[in-house]
């Protein structure tokens, strides 16, 4: 069975840091792109990247460029997107995301990890 | 940036009935490039059609997308009761870009 897992809900302070994960399996990890989305609360989908654990080639949303790292270990098939300094704002659900054999749109979803940051 | 506009924000409709979504792009969209998902409350959202018409493993047939260009359409001909959602059309973009838009809840009148 194809599967995303990723690691368990995280509560922070605003200054902190953060990674969370997703690892694959059932599949061919390093020929489909990742993708993760955000989801805030009570609002709708947000695209914040993608990365190819092939070669770690990475792209990102303009709104997001700069705000997080998405990254890979291709070794134990596990996709990460961290943060260096958390924000309230940063308050929402994150899922990863595989996307298809035709990158074009997403086939297979993680359960989502949630990021509570609160002082 | 191609930004998608989905009307309308809520749906209300009974049980059987017909519900028609539409997403709206800004710009010009190759089919190839549509997709819809559906999303319950405390679930990950599920594919449901992509390449604008194309249905994913194991979604019924009373599921269907439709469109062109910059209008795109997503049709439950008959909606059962797990039908009620909220759903989201998506396109990519050039240079490795995606874009979401921002949802219509399908809603029990």
């Amino acid at each position: 069975e194809v599967q995303l897992v990723q690691s368990g809900a995280e509560v922070k302070k605003p200054g902190e840091s953060l990674k969370i994960s997703c690892e694959g399996s059932g599949y061919s990890f390093t020929t489909y792109w990742i993708g993760w989305v955000r989801q805030m609360p009570g609002k709708g989908l947000e695209w914040m990247g993608t990365i190819y654990p092939g070669d770690s080639y990475t792209t990102y949303s303009p709104s997001f460029q700069g705000q997080v790292t998405i990254s890979v270990d291709k070794s134990i098939s596990t996709a990460y997107l961290q943060w260096s300094s958390l924000k309230a704002s940063d308050t929402a659900i994150y899922y990863c995301a595989r996307h298809g054999t035709h990158y074009y749109y997403m086939d297979v979803w993680g359960k989502g990890t949630t990021v509570t940051v609160s002082s | 940036e191609i930004l998608l506009t989905q009307s309308p924000g809520t749906l209300s409709l009974s049980p059987g009935e017909r519900a028609t979504l539409s997403c709206r792009a800004s710009q010009s969209v190759s089919s190839s490039y549509l997709a819809w998902y559906q999303q319950k409350p405390g679930q990950a959202p599920r594919l449901l059609i992509y390449g604008a018409s194309s249905r994913a493993t194991g979604i019924p047939d009373r599921f269907s997308g439709s469109g062109s260009g910059t209008d795109f359409t997503l049709t439950i001909s008959r909606l059962e009761p797990e039908d009620f959602a909220v759903y989201y059309c998506q396109q990519y973009g050039s240079s490795l870009t995606w874009t979401f838009g921002q949802g219509t809840k399908v809603e029990i009148k």
